[in-house]
C-alpha cells in the first residue's frame, strides 16, 4: 500500500518566494528521503534524514522530520525558476532491502 | 558519463509482443532496482538485486522477469505485453541494500498500442 501522502499536490509560487511541501507516512522508518523529478527525467536524490534526526540542511533546502507525527517537510528557500519540478518523499522502512515507498509527489511551479 | 543508463528511452509496441529494457550503472554500486511510474506519477518498486541476488520481488505479474548478468547490469524482460503495462520504467542503483540514496536513470517510456 502507498506509504506517503504529500501535501499540497500542486504549488505555484513566484521566484524568490519560499516553497514548503509536506509528507506524511504510516509505519516506522529508518530514514526518509526527498527526490526531485524534472519533466521527462529520472529522480534525483536531494536529501536523506535518518529517524533519529530532526532537521537537516543542504544549500537552500531544509528538511524536518517529526517521527511522533510521522511527517516530514521540505522547505526550498529563495526559489528559482529552475526549481520547477515534482518533489517526492520516500520512506525506507526497517527492512534493509532498499525498498523505498514513495508519496504521490508535489508539483512545484516557480514563475519567473 | 551517465551514471545509470537505460535503453531504449522510448518503446512503442503492439499488445502481445515481448520486449526488453536494459540498464547499466557505472557507479560501482551493489544494488539495482526497477520501478514503474504510472500516468499519475505514482512510483512503485518492482524488483531489486543485490550482487546478482534477487532481494525484492513485489507483487508483479510473472510476465515481468528481471535478469542481472552482473552487478552493473539489470535488465527487465516483459512477455505478452498488455495495455496496462504502459508506463515509464525506471532503473536505479544504490551503494548497498537499504538505508542509502538511490540514483535513477532517465526512464524508458513504454507505450502499448
Amino acid at each position: 500500500s502507498q506509504q506517503g501522502e504529500e501535501d499540497p499536490q500542486a504549488l505555484s509560487i513566484q521566484e524568490g518566494e519560499n516553497a514548503t511541501m509536506n509528507c506524511s507516512y504510516k509505519t516506522s522508518i529508518n530514514n526518509l528521503q526527498w527526490y526531485r523529478q524534472n519533466s521527462g527525467r529520472g529522480l534525483v536524490h536531494l536529501i536523506l534524514i535518518r529517524s533519529n534526526e530532526r532537521e537537516k540542511h543542504s544549500g537552500r533546502l531544509r528538511v524536518t522530520l517529526d517521527t511522533s507525527k510521522k511527517s516530514s517537510s521540505l522547505l526550498i528557500t529563495a526559489s528559482r525558476a529552475a526549481d520547477t519540478a515534482s518533489y517526492f518523499c520516500a520512506t525506507d522502512a526497517r527492512s534493509n532491502t532498499g525498498k523505498l515507498i514513495f508519496g504521490q509527489g508535489t508539483t512545484l511551479q516557480v514563475k519567473p | 558519463d551517465t551514471a545509470v543508463s537505460q535503453t531504449p528511452k522510448y518503446l512503442v509496441t503492439q499488445m502481445g509482443n515481448d520486449k526488453s529494457i536494459k540498464c547499466e550503472q557505472n557507479l560501482g554500486h551493489d544494488t539495482m532496482y526497477w520501478y514503474k511510474q504510472d500516468s499519475k506519477k505514482f512510483l512503485k518498486i518492482m524488483f531489486s538485486y543485490n550482487n546478482k541476488e534477487l532481494i525484492i520481488n513485489e507483487t508483479v505479474p510473472n510476465r515481468f522477469s528481471p535478469k542481472s548478468p552482473d552487478k552493473a547490469h539489470l535488465n527487465l524482460h516483459i512477455n505478452s505485453l498488455e495495455l496496462g503495462d504502459s508506463a515509464v520504467y525506471f532503473c536505479a542503483s544504490s551503494q548497498d541494500r537499504g538505508y542509502q540514496p538511490q540514483h535513477f536513470g532517465d526512464g524508458t517510456r513504454l507505450s502499448i498500442l
